[in-house]
């Protein structure tokens, strides 16, 4: 089956920092690529979807300026947390999706988990 | 607008019974319904899916039919495993190229 990964699968970083996540589709081209972020014990919640050479649309509530996304190939979609604060840990997970034919499947990736100190 | 409501975990079950997650929508239009698995360090996987009324879909044992009449889409399974311990996600998606919406997730243990 397809194959997403994320990296790192855990970071750990201060308070103020910058953390950049990837998302890679390794064995097909990703139309799109979603961005969730999963609270403890909580569902997976939609922050942003992001297709290949466009801006990303951000979910309401999600600030744009603060979790970055550069879907810069089919293949490769990154998200960044600028200048993380303790409330940013959380796990988040990407999908890419997948079109083969008239049918689009998504895919998951391990997920990332993120500590702020 | 769209949501899933799924049934509550933890759910503990003794090897060899029988399994149900109930999980209900809400959404305009036809949605596609599936069950995910998120199994322990794991990422999530599809484990079936239904794109209409009365489809049934089925996967490693786990069964579930779109109820429109009832918008429901319960997850069933006749003899569980300790492998199937997981967490079970319950999600929709209204249509073509778009986001899955999904439930709380519903945690689910297997004892020998």
């Amino acid at each position: 089956g397809a194959v997403v990964s994320q990296h790192p699968s855990r970071v750990i970083c201060k308070s103020g920092t910058s953390v950049k996540i990837e998302c890679r589709s390794l064995d097909f081209q990703a139309t799109t690529m979603f961005w969730y972020r999963q609270f403890p014990k909580q569902s997976l919640m939609l922050m942003a979807t992001s297709n290949e050479g466009s801006k990303a649309t951000y979910e309401q509530g999600v600030e744009k300026d603060k979790f970055l996304i550069n879907h810069a190939s089919l293949t490769l979609s990154t998200l960044t947390v600028t200048s993380a604060h303790p409330e940013d840990s959380s796990f988040y997970i990407c999908s890419a999706a997948r079109l083969a034919g008239f049918a689009e499947t998504q895919y998951f990736g391990p997920g990332t988990r993120l500590l702020v100190l | 607008g769209n949501s899933v409501t799924q049934m509550e975990g933890p759910v503990t079950l003794s090897e060899e019974a029988f399994l149900t997650i109930n999980c209900t929508y809400t959404a305009t239009g036809y949605p596609s319904l599936f069950w995910y698995v998120q199994y322990p360090g794991e990422g999530l996987q599809l484990l079936l899916k239904a794109t209409k009324a009365d489809d049934k879909g089925s996967n490693k044992g786990f069964e579930a039919t779109y109820r429109k009449e009832t918008t429901s889409f319960h997850l069933e399974k006749g003899s569980v495993q300790v492998s199937d311990s997981a967490v079970y996600f319950c999600a929709l998606r209204r249509s073509g190229n778009t986001p899955l919406v999904f439930g709380k997730g519903t945690r689910l243990s297997v004892i020998a």
